[in-house]
């Protein structure tokens, strides 16, 4: 079956220091994948669109500098956390969309991460 | 004022029950609806899609879309203990593929035993 991998599952920092998360689609090949933020709220935030064969297209309120992100291949994706801080804690989701379905998305577990 | 907006927040019912969700979209560009699951711990798992005027069954659940009014509805019926979640709508844009999905706030659903 489609599922996606994060890792680290939970992680801390500490505030100013940087922290990167992986996700790995297994199963499907996928054509996009979408970073999330889930606030203690639990509302959801986009950070990022990944779209083979086009550029990252940040959401409004994150940026490339502070966000980093890479996408070698159709399976594989990280993004970094620059310079954590409280702001930046919450649980970091990964959404990737499959060729051969694409009304859907499967999302990993999330990267939890603590700012101390 | 967020794009997509769930009611009830949390809602409880009995094992056996009808839990009906509802959910509206104040922009008028999203025509498409997905039904999201998330269990404490884990990542949302997607539930149903609706995209066309109606109702759309699977197994237990059934989801309606009005795309006049933008609302969305998902209906549980036999609810479980298991169905205890938070559930979230999404919508986005036709002509995106679906790739910038906007996530409403989420309803907390309890059934007891």
């Amino acid at each position: 079956g489609a599922l996606v991998y994060q890792y680290p599952r939970r992680t801390i920092c500490k505030s100013g220091t940087s922290m990167r998360m992986e996700c790995q689609a297994v199963g499907f090949q996928a054509t996009s994948v979408a970073w999330y933020r889930q606030s203690p709220q639990k509302t959801f935030e986009l950070i990022a669109l990944s779209t083979v064969n086009s550029a990252i297209k940040y959401e409004q309120n994150f940026t490339q500098e502070k966000f980093p992100i890479s996408h070698p291949n159709l399976s594989f994706s990280s993004m970094t956390v620059l310079n954590a801080y409280l702001e930046d804690r919450g649980l970091y989701l990964c959404g990737a969309r499959p060729r051969v379905n694409q009304d859907t998305q499967y999302f990993g577990p999330g990267t939890r991460l603590l700012v101390l | 004022q967020q794009k997509v907006q769930q009611s009830p927040e949390s809602l409880s019912v009995p094992e056996g029950g009808m839990a009906s969700l509802n959910c509206t979209s104040s922009d008028r560009n999203f025509q498409y609806f997905w039904w999201y699951r998330q269990h404490s711990g884990e990542g949302p798992k997607a539930l149903m899609s609706i995209f066309s005027d109606g109702d759309k069954k699977e197994g237990r659940f059934t989801a309606h879309l009005n795309k006049a009014s933008l609302h969305v509805s998902l209906h549980i019926r036999d609810s479980q203990p298991s169905d205890s979640a938070l559930y979230f709508c999404a919508a986005s844009e036709p002509g995106t593929g679906g790739y910038k999905v906007v996530f409403g706030s989420g309803t907390r659903l309890l059934v007891s035993p």
